[in-house]
């Protein structure tokens, strides 16, 4: 299976500023990667498709001004929270899928906005 | 529109049998998984299923019937370690991956 590394782990962070959300694979070249969003007791919710070379594709409702996301390696993607506010505290993770098998997981980054 | 239903919660006791049960409604299907994941941390993968039946691993066995759009996960011998939640998730004609709510699983001594 592939090895997925997100960094940080966890996040505290002051309304108003951005903060960078790491995922990389480490032993699969990804050109996709997938990053969602988690509100306690309940379903992962995709937030957007992260493209190597190309834009991201985001799900309706999320806004791609907000939530920006660079793919610029075969092995990293970034997730950026610009101008965050409370309600984006959340549980953030990114997965990878080699080929057509399970899903592969980052740890999670859990981000609280203070 | 693509639906997964599971149940909110389930108590079971320690060194019993739980069956946890998944019912979907998806556009085109290309398997089913379930994955295992603890409070603040990321899902693990459990087992998956393309084909009727059923899949054994060790304490857990998954079911899928795709005429009825159901899947159930059983756990045998629970242990404490258990407590946790339980993801079904299909794989859409698009291979998006669906996913349901979770289950929580608390297991009592």
């Amino acid at each position: 299976g592939a090895v997925v590394s997100q960094h940080p782990s966890r996040v505290i962070c002051k309304s108003g500023t951005s903060v960078k959300i790491e995922c990389r694979s480490l032993d699969f070249q990804a050109t996709t990667m997938f990053w969602y969003r988690q509100f306690p007791k309940k379903s992962l919710m995709l937030m957007a498709t992260s493209n190597e070379g190309s834009k991201a594709t985001y799900e309706q409702g999320v806004e791609k001004d907000k939530f920006l996301i660079n793919h610029a390696s075969l092995t990293l993607s970034t997730l950026t929270v610009t101008s965050a506010h409370p309600e984006d505290s959340s549980f953030y993770i990114c997965s990878v899928v080699p080929g057509n098998t399970e899903a592969f997981f980052g740890q999670g980054t859990r981000l609280t906005v203070v | 529109g693509q639906n997964i239903d599971q149940p909110t919660e389930m108590t079971a006791t320690e060194g019993a049998i739980v069956q946890i049960n998944c019912t979907y409604q998806t556009s085109g299907f290309n398997g089913l998984f379930w994955y295992q994941q603890h409070a603040g941390e990321a899902p693990t993968f459990l087992s998956y299923n393309v084909l009727d039946g059923l899949e054994e691993k060790g304490r857990f066995s998954s079911f899928l019937s795709r005429s009825k759009g159901y899947s159930y996960l059983l756990l045998k011998e629970l242990q404490m370690k258990d407590s946790a939640s339980y993801l079904c998730a299909v794989r859409d004609s698009n291979y998006q991956l669906i996913w349901g709510a979770g289950t929580k699983l608390i297991i009592k001594p």
